[in-house]
């Protein structure tokens, strides 16, 4: 069963827009991932970001995490038509040693 | 920068066939494994891999075997390749722990067994 499970699967805005994902998860967990994949290649890593963090910032990339409500979001800011892409969130559990990956997101960025 | 390679982009075997799928990464990296993503599924982990000659089994290992002689190769096999396995196979590696850092992705192999 999949342990985190993105929300919505897709999304369409105008390019200058900001995009937000939404990431929930089970069990608890030491870090979370968020990765992108553009159409029919492999997955890039964006940011981790570990239990004891509650937010996270890379160039126009914002992530946040809270641990009560089990969830994550992605949320870029002024987005571009490159953007366009699927984003998975990718969780570890706390005991265990592996990534577990959501169904992801489709974000589709209109120019 | 770490590169991931594929030996190939797009794939089409027949029922039965056995099938290999190889990965090479160049960065020295313990960890190494094996997905495949299908839509609506997001990404399951078949195998993975901790060091040479060691193995662990994933979410979905029933169909697939994975060999790994050497640290910068890991092989997927299709012991004898089913319809259901027509899917995009990606392939992984990682320095560390895999909950604790960035794995690196392959561009992956599509798949199409007829």
């Amino acid at each position: 069963s999949q342990q985190g499970e993105e929300d919505p699967q897709a999304l369409s805005i105008q390019e200058g827009e900001n995009a937000t994902m939404n990431c929930s998860y089970k069990t608890s967990i030491n870090n979370l991932q968020w990765y992108r994949q553009n159409s029919g290649r492999g997955l890039v890593h964006l940011i981790l970001i570990r239990s004891n963090e509650r937010e996270k910032h890379s160039g126009r990339l914002r992530v946040t995490l809270d641990t009560s409500k089990k969830s994550s979001s992605l949320l870029i800011t002024a987005s571009r038509a490159a953007d366009t892409a699927s984003y998975f969130c990718a969780t570890d559990m706390e005991y265990g040693n592996k990534l577990v990956f959501g169904a992801g997101t489709i974000l589709r960025v209109k120019s | 920068d770490v590169k991931v390679t594929q030996s190939s982009r797009y794939l089409v075997k027949r029922t039965g066939e056995k099938v290999f799928l190889e990965c090479v990464q160049d960065m020295d990296h313990e960890n190494m494994f094996w997905y495949r993503q299908d839509p609506g599924l997001g990404l399951r982990l078949i195998y993975f891999s901790y060091d040479v000659k060691m193995k662990e089994k994933g979410d979905i290992p029933e169909g697939y075997s994975v060999s790994r002689e050497k640290k910068e190769r890991f092989s997927l096999i299709l012991e004898s390749a089913s319809t259901n396995q027509t899917s995009m196979y990606l392939c992984a590696s990682s320095l560390s722990r895999p909950g604790t850092d960035t794995q690196y992705f392959g561009p992956g192999t599509r798949l199409t067994v007829l």
